[in-house]
């Protein structure tokens, strides 16, 4: 399948920093990505659909002004954490489609992010 | 609000035996489904789609769609330990954006 790296994997911060996440998609162009986050025992929740060279469209609930999202080219996505809490600890994983025959998403490998 | 439905399990299955993952959604004009295996501490990872009524075979996986019942399901045949995770039901519309199921987890004991 197709890949996409994501980094950091992990990282610990703290409260009122932010962090940024890089999303890339190594082997194809991604129009779009999404940027979920997934807490203990639970399924993933899209936060928000990252467009290139657009606004990225943000889930409801989900604060725009906390979690910028950038797309600045077509295979690099950033998610960044504005003054973190430690209630924004949690798994960010980004996903990217493929565009062929049929439409598949590939996921990056995960941040887990602590805020302490 | 569009829903995907999974029993969160666990489901517990020896070793050799079929797993039968199920999975119902509410969207009738969803078009694509994913079966997605998720480790505990990693991200999802792809092991099928289906896009058309019927049964799709790959390995030891196969990915069942029906339509008309809004319902999809995954078998795993020959089951393994390494089989034992968290499996997430995905649908798609036609915006490329995929609503999950809150997953189920297998366990396959020896």
């Amino acid at each position: 399948g197709a890949v996409v790296s994501q980094h950091p994997s992990r990282v610990i911060c703290k409260s009122g920093t932010s962090v940024k996440i890089e999303c890339r998609s190594l082997d194809f162009q991604a129009t779009t990505m999404f940027w979920y986050r997934q807490f203990p025992k639970q399924s993933l929740m899209l936060m928000a659909t990252s467009n290139e060279g657009s606004k990225a469209t943000y889930e409801q609930g989900v604060e725009k002004d906390k979690f910028l999202i950038n797309h600045a080219s077509l295979t690099l996505s950033t998610l960044t954490v504005t003054s973190a809490h430690p209630e924004d600890s949690s798994f960010y994983i980004c996903s990217a489609p493929t565009r062929g025959v049929n439409t598949e998403a590939f996921f990056g490998q995960g941040t887990r992010l602590t805020v302490v | 609000q569009k829903e995907v439905e999974q029993n969160s399990g666990p489901l517990s299955v020896p070793e050799g035996a079929i797993a039968s993952l199920n999975c119902t959604y509410s969207d009738r004009v969803s078009q694509s489904f994913f079966w997605y295996r998720q480790y505990s501490g990693k991200s999802p990872e792809l092991i099928m789609s289906i896009y058309s009524n019927g049964d799709k075979e790959d390995g030891r996986f196969t990915a069942q769609l029906n339509k008309a019942s809004q319902y999809v399901s995954l078998l795993i045949r020959d089951s393994q330990p390494s089989d034992s995770a968290t499996y997430l039901c995905a649908v798609g519309d036609n915006t490329d954006k995929l609503i999950f199921g809150t997953g189920t987890r297998l366990q396959v004991f020896p």
